[in-house]
């Protein structure tokens, strides 16, 4: 079936360095989702990205869509300890008459003090 | 957000021994419920899709007679885990499917079997 690539799948930074984790896709897509989830917890919707080349920032984080809609990323300026966890791309994939969410392997980030 | 509570939070129990899981939509009523698991250091992997009032799809590979579905109202899903055995050991987790497509999580339950 289809599947979600994402990389890297570890990434450690210094406190105040940037962080970016990167998601492809084989095929299109008709959107794709991100999730944080810290070391105990579960998956919290961040942000849900549509349109070809959209761009959309929360605060420190910024998250693109791929002008071909087959690749996102995620981007954390100036990261705080706060910002560790595994973060997912997920994509909105039709299987039938079903849509379900797949989950990209998620990057799990560490930000040294 | 809306709120997707899960129940229990963690079992421990012994091989051989079934376990029941609920997954509640707390303030919004959702259709559609899905079921993953996770293992340590591992993305979600669905088991299935729940749908109100209609029988479960199960994800390629996961087997619908051991892992029993039941969406019997718009708030509520349980997920039994019947015989279950230390491979089942894992971090079960629900959501519900609110508008616009977004998932909201339950905290998960973690299944422990001895």
């Amino acid at each position: 079936g289809q599947q979600v690539m994402q990389i890297p799948q570890y990434q450690h930074v210094q406190e105040g360095e940037d962080f970016t984790t990167y998601c492809n896709s084989s095929t299109t897509l008709s959107n794709i989702q991100w999730y944080k989830q810290r070391p105990g917890g579960h998956p919290v919707f961040l942000i849900q990205l549509v349109k070809s080349g959209e761009v959309k920032k929360q605060k420190r984080l910024t998250f693109q869509f791929g002008e071909a809609k087959k690749n996102s990323s995620l981007h954390i300026t100036a990261t705080q300890t706060t910002d560790v966890g595994t973060y997912f791309c997920a994509a909105l994939i039709s299987s039938g008459s079903a849509r379900q969410l797949t989950f990209g392997s998620g990057t799990q980030l560490t930000v040294l003090p | 957000g809306a709120v997707v509570s899960q129940h229990p939070s963690w079992v421990i129990c012994k091989s051989g021994t079934s376990v029941k899981i609920e997954c509640r939509s707390l303030d919004f009523q959702a259709t559609t419920m899905f079921w993953y698991r996770q293992f340590p250091k591992q993305s979600l992997m669905l088991m299935a899709t729940s749908n109100e009032g209609s029988k479960a799809t199960y994800e390629q590979g996961v087997e619908k007679d051991k892992f029993l579905i039941n969406h019997a109202s718009l708030t509520l899903s349980t997920l039994t885990v019947t015989s279950a055995h230390p491979e089942d050991s894992s971090f079960y987790i629900c959501s519900a499917r609110a508008a616009y497509n977004e998932q909201f999580f339950g905290p998960g339950t973690r299944l422990t079997v001895l």
